[in-house]
């Protein structure tokens, strides 16, 4: 069974100030996916990044960034220097070939980061 | 381009209607999937086609019919709905589901469904 957990379940932050979201994840497969999406108050979900198993170089996008630790099943997202534009709900997410033989996404149950002026 | 897109945005319906939410994508995806999203919740997947076949049926009622008339069109018709069943409706799409998880979904805006 996966599981994804975001302990987190709001942030408010004022505009210019850092950010972390955070995600664990359980999986007994060795090989899997991680991924982030964000969902602003319009309802898409937007793709942001996507990490196999066994990569754990840190990734930079931006004021976006994302630490990998395998170690303790972690994978956060850090937004540094926040805008109010980044105001959304982030889910992390889960996908690996399950007894189905098809690949489906766990979701974490999302964290609602408010930004404010 | 990773473009979905999904018609109507928004519906509202009664019980004993019948409608359909229709889901697009032109990125030559062979994986299509819908789900459903209730307030302050993950979406919850419903079913996966893949190659224009049914793939997965997650235990979804039957007032739920999935139907995949070509590989870049993906439809859910409704009827006999109820109140409960009123959510965000959303569509995505891979390039294919049995890469072993590797697939990014992209996701179309949703259907926002009303049901009275």
């Amino acid at each position: 069974a996966q599981k994804v957990t975001q302990a987190q379940t709001e942030i408010s932050v004022v505009e210019k100030e850092d950010v972390t979201l955070d995600c664990v994840y359980e999986t007994r497969d060795t090989t899997y996916y991680l991924f982030w999406y964000k969902q602003p108050p319009s309802g898409e979900l937007v793709f942001l990044i996507r990490r196999n198993s066994f990569d754990e170089q840190n990734e930079i996008s931006g004021r976006y960034s994302w630490n990998f630790q395998k170690s303790t099943s972690s994978f956060n997202f850090t937004i540094t220097a926040s805008q109010v534009v980044d105001s959304a709900v982030y889910f992390c997410a889960l996908s690996a070939k399950g007894n189905s033989g098809y690949s489906t996404l766990t979701f974490g149950k999302g964290t609602m980061l408010l930004v404010s002026p | 381009d990773t473009e979905v897109t999904q018609t109507p945005k928004h519906l509202v319906m009664g019980m004993t209607n019948k409608k359909s939410l229709k889901c697009e994508q032109h990125m030559g995806h062979r994986a299509m999937y819908w789900y459903k999203q209730k307030a302050k919740k993950p979406p919850e997947l419903m079913f996966v086609y893949s190659y224009e076949k049914l793939s997965i049926n997650e235990s979804v009622p039957s007032r739920f019919s999935p139907e995949c008339p070509n590989s870049s069109l993906l439809n859910l018709h409704l009827h006999a709905l109820q109140p409960e069943d009123s959510a965000l409706y959303l569509c995505a799409s891979s390039q294919e589901s049995h890469a072993g998880g590797q697939e990014t979904q992209y996701f179309g805006p949703g259907t926002r469904l009303l049901v009275l």
